[in-house]
């Protein structure tokens, strides 16, 4: 079993819809959970850190985590051209490296 | 505030030369982590510095070495280059050993 499990996609969007990327781990002792989007050629950038069982908002972004499922994902409200790109999930501990899934590609469709 | 930067980002090397790759984290954090990232996959931890002593490693080869400076700078080393060592390699910097980690633009690196 991979330690973080994400659909490699694509996933395809229209413009103005929701997106919705999900993710798996299997590390229970993950405490803290982040999605970085990552452009083509690009580097990661950290757009939502999630710690405690629920959702949290930003913007038009949702981060939800189940702890008991393992579970984490993000929602992409109101969708736009510019949210193409690939989403990583990494679950992390204090004290300890990042691991990353494989990413999942996402592409809105205007 | 100044962000992680690496240098260069570009390198083109020869199989069997040695590179370094260097990275400034970001003001006020003590800990860098390196990453290599080969095409279609996510980022696979190479290894962590804090506070100039090296944090953790993960499955690569002693021909990656690495070191961190006083003032929290960091070089990653690849000695006896092979072909797929061509990736992206990232440098992500935090304080104190958080796991909440912030990017530099990253080192392309290309092995022919």
């Amino acid at each position: 079993q991979k330690e973080v499990e994400q659909n490699s996609g694509p996933l395809s969007v229209p413009e103005g819809a929701i997106a919705s990327l999900n993710c798996t781990y299997s590390d229970r002792g993950s405490q803290s959970f982040f999605w970085y989007r990552q452009y083509s050629g690009k580097s990661p950038e950290l757009i939502m850190s999630i710690y405690s069982n629920g959702d949290k908002e930003d913007g038009r972004f949702t981060a939800q985590l189940n702890k008991a499922s393992q579970y984490v994902s993000l929602l992409i409200r109101d969708s736009q051209p510019s949210d193409s790109a690939t989403y990583l999930c990494a679950p992390g501990r204090v004290d300890e490296k990042l691991t990353f899934g494989t990413g999942t590609r996402l592409t809105i469709i205007p | 505030e100044t962000g992680v930067t690496q240098s260069p980002t570009h390198l083109i090397k020869t199989r069997g030369q040695q590179v370094t790759l260097r990275c400034s984290s970001q003001s006020g954090h003590n800990t860098v982590s390196w990453y290599q990232q080969a095409l279609g996959q996510g980022p696979q931890f190479i290894f962590q510095y804090y506070r100039e002593e090296e944090n953790g490693r993960g499955n690569f080869p002693p021909r990656f070495s690495g070191l961190q400076f006083p003032n929290y700078s960091s070089e990653l080393n690849v000695n006896a280059l092979e072909l797929d060592d061509s990736a992206l390699y990232l440098c992500a910097s935090s304080w104190d050993r958080r796991p909440e980690a912030f990017f530099g633009q990253g080192t392309r690196l290309t092995v022919v």
